[in-house]
């Protein structure tokens, strides 16, 4: 699976959008980006992925360019709660085989929200 | 609710000691997954089981054994053999390919 490169921290004011930025530029094409946090002390959330469109949930959007080496996070009105380590995670999805996740998880971007 | 349980929470074992973390999931799911997080870290793959009575070394399973007897159960039994075994474990579960892992809270060993 690619790996990913994140900034190790970033700060965001409450109420703003927080856009993390996730390069995986030896992506493949059958690769999906995941995204994942971690608010301390807790076990990680899933976020979101997304193949080559842009994805949008109720909780976050995910933006991935046209050539795939890159993706970004975007928490629209970021609050205090999604003070927290996001994992960006790339993985071949492939539903035929019986080889499971295997997520690797790196180190993350630690997001910082202030008052 | 659906979710997944980890018990103990908080736990301290003496040098030399087996211990046995708890992880029970109600999600109907057929994947369940150990992770080791150390501080300031990402996690690292333990085990991981696909299907009952079947099981799969992850990238650090020394020192680790796992048991996958029953679909909502997946215990992880940190040995003596297991050299530097303070860390936080984090057990997982998942719909086979999805991608999409539902995580415990965590249990933290402190080895005395």
């Amino acid at each position: 699976d690619a790996k990913t490169t994140q900034p190790p921290s970033m700060d965001c004011a409450e109420g703003r959008a927080a856009n993390l930025p996730c390069n995986h530029s030896t992506i493949s094409g059958n690769e999906y980006v995941y995204w994942y946090r971690q608010i301390h002390s807790q076990g990680p959330q899933y976020i979101i992925h997304g193949l080559k469109n842009n994805e949008t949930n109720e909780m976050a959007s995910l933006i991935i360019t046209e050539d795939r080496k890159s993706s970004t996070l975007i928490l629209p009105h970021a609050t205090l709660r999604d003070t927290a380590v996001y994992y960006c995670i790339v993985r071949v999805a492939r539903p035929w085989e019986t080889s499971g996740s295997r997520l690797t998880f790196g180190e993350g971007t630690q997001l910082t929200v202030n008052p | 609710d659906g979710g997944i349980t980890q018990s103990p929470k908080y736990l301290f074992r003496k040098e030399g000691q087996n211990v046995t973390l708890s992880c029970e999931q109600n999600l109907n799911h057929d994947a369940m997954y150990w992770y080791r997080q150390d501080p300031g870290q990402g996690l690292r793959l333990i085990y991981y089981s696909q299907i009952v009575n079947d099981f799969q070394k992850g990238d650090i399973a020394e020192g680790y054994s796992v048991s996958r007897e029953k679909k909502e159960s997946f215990p992880l039994t940190v040995t003596s053999a297991q050299k530097n075994p303070t860390a936080f474990y984090l057990c997982a579960s998942d719909r086979v390919g999805t991608g999409e892992l539902f995580f415990g809270e965590g249990s933290r060993l402190t080895v005395l």
